[in-house]
Order: structure tokens, then C-alpha cells, then sequence
């Protein structure tokens, strides 16, 4: 069975620091992995994907993933953040064969602060 | 924007009482689900379908079923609401390279 652990509840940071968030993920089988974000009282946007290829990742608003299959990780980053990155990050997995299902991690909450 | 409505946005109903959330896609993809988002537990899934008339359960099933009689539609029905199910609720479709789109969610208290 697959499992996600996002190793933060909660990260603050000031605005223009760099942000590192934590996602490890438990699998037998080969694995795709999303970020996805929720800016409060909204859905989920997709922030990026790896599927395959190149274990670095570029997304949306300056976000970058690293797959690192040896550790099973696939942390969040970005060099500078700002206010409006406040916001619920979460990490997801699923795999071929599964029907797309995604199994989430529990979200880390970043807040910015100026 | 992958054309997801969810309806109804915000409802409060009564322990004991049925609820159905509907859940509507306007670009044919075949894989629907349904979620709850709660604090601590990010979002698990309910029940999925991958096809009309196809469904399956998810990790929390209890107390929910679905049925998808047509490609864009996909009811989620509570078949008698508990506090337990107070929740956010949302509705998600997956494009053939995995990635899933979600509706803005549905807001629900039961009391």
C-alpha cells in the first residue's frame, strides 16, 4: 500500500527567505507525485507533477520538486517566497494501474509573515 | 479550470436526514471522485468511478454511496448524515496523464 507523510504541520518563514517543505512517500511500485496548493477557502490548484525524466521539477509561481527515488522524497521548494504564498501544501501519489487514485499527505501550512 | 461545478456550495442539514452533493464535468473524462478534507487528514477519498454505472470505494466509504448514470454527472448521497460527516467535500476528475482537477467543494455541517 502507498502512504504519504508531509513531515510539517506548520512552517512559518519570513517573506523573501527560501522554504523547504517535507514530503516522503511509502511505495512497492513505481509512483507519480504532485504538489497541489489551497489558498484559504478554496479548492485545490495543482502546483506541478513529476511523472517521469528529469527528477527536477519546475512549477507554477517559482515552485520547484526534486524526486529522489533512493530516499523516497519529493520536497517542495522555493528560493523566495512572498505573502501571497501563504497557503496549505499538500503532497500526493498515485500509480499505474490504480485508477489515478491519489493518496494525500496531511498538508503542511506555510505561513509567511512580512 | 477543468469545468468542475459542485452544488450545492454550503449546506447545513439535520442528523438522520439524506443529502446528495452533485458533482458536474463538462469535458467527458472518465475517472471521477469524491474527497473529504479534514483538519489533520488532508484530503481521502470516498468513492471513485471509472466509468458510468462503475464505481468503487475509497478509504472512507462508510455511510456514503455514488452513482454516476451518465459521463458528467457523479452523486454522492449521504444516506443518513451523522456530525461525523461534517466536512468539506470535493469533487475531483483525472486526465489521461494522471493529474487531478478539483471543484471548488462543497461545505458541509451537519447538525
Amino acid at each position: 500500500a502507498q502512504s504519504v507523510t508531509q513531515l510539517d504541520s506548520q512552517v512559518p518563514v519570513f517573506e523573501e527567505a527560501p522554504v523547504e517543505l517535507r514530503c516522503n512517500y511509502s511505495s512497492s511500485v513505481s509512483v507519480y507525485l504532485f504538489w497541489y496548493v489551497q489558498y484559504p477557502n478554496q479548492g485545490l490548484q495543482l502546483l506541478l507533477k513529476y511523472l517521469s525524466g528529469s527528477t527536477l521539477v519546475k512549477g507554477i509561481n517559482g515552485f520547484e520538486a526534486e524526486f529522489n527515488k533512493s530516499q523516497t522524497s519529493f520536497h517542495l521548494r522555493k528560493p523566495s517566497v512572498h505573502i501571497s504564498d501563504t497557503a496549505e501544501y499538500f503532497c500526493a501519489v498515485t500509480f499505474s494501474g490504480g485508477y489515478n487514485k491519489l493518496i494525500f499527505g496531511a498538508g503542511t501550512r506555510l505561513a509567511v509573515h512580512p | 479550470d477543468a469545468g468542475i461545478t459542485q452544488s450545492p456550495r454550503h449546506k447545513v442539514t439535520e442528523t438522520g436526514t439524506p443529502v446528495t452533493l452533485r458533482c458536474h464535468q463538462t469535458e467527458n473524462h472518465r475517472y471521477m471522485y469524491w474527497y473529504r478534507q479534514d483538519p489533520g487528514h488532508g484530503l481521502r477519498l470516498i468513492h471513485y468511478s471509472y466509468g458510468v454505472k462503475d464505481t468503487d470505494k475509497g478509504e472512507v466509504s462508510d455511510g456514503y454511496s455514488v452513482s454516476r448514470s451518465k459521463t458528467e454527472d457523479f452523486l454522492l448521497t449521504l444516506e443518513s448524515a451523522t456530525s461525523s460527516q461534517t466536512s468539506v467535500y470535493f469533487c475531483a476528475i483525472s486526465t489521461d496523464s494522471y493529474e487531478q482537477y478539483f471543484g471548488p467543494g462543497t461545505r458541509l455541517t451537519v447538525t
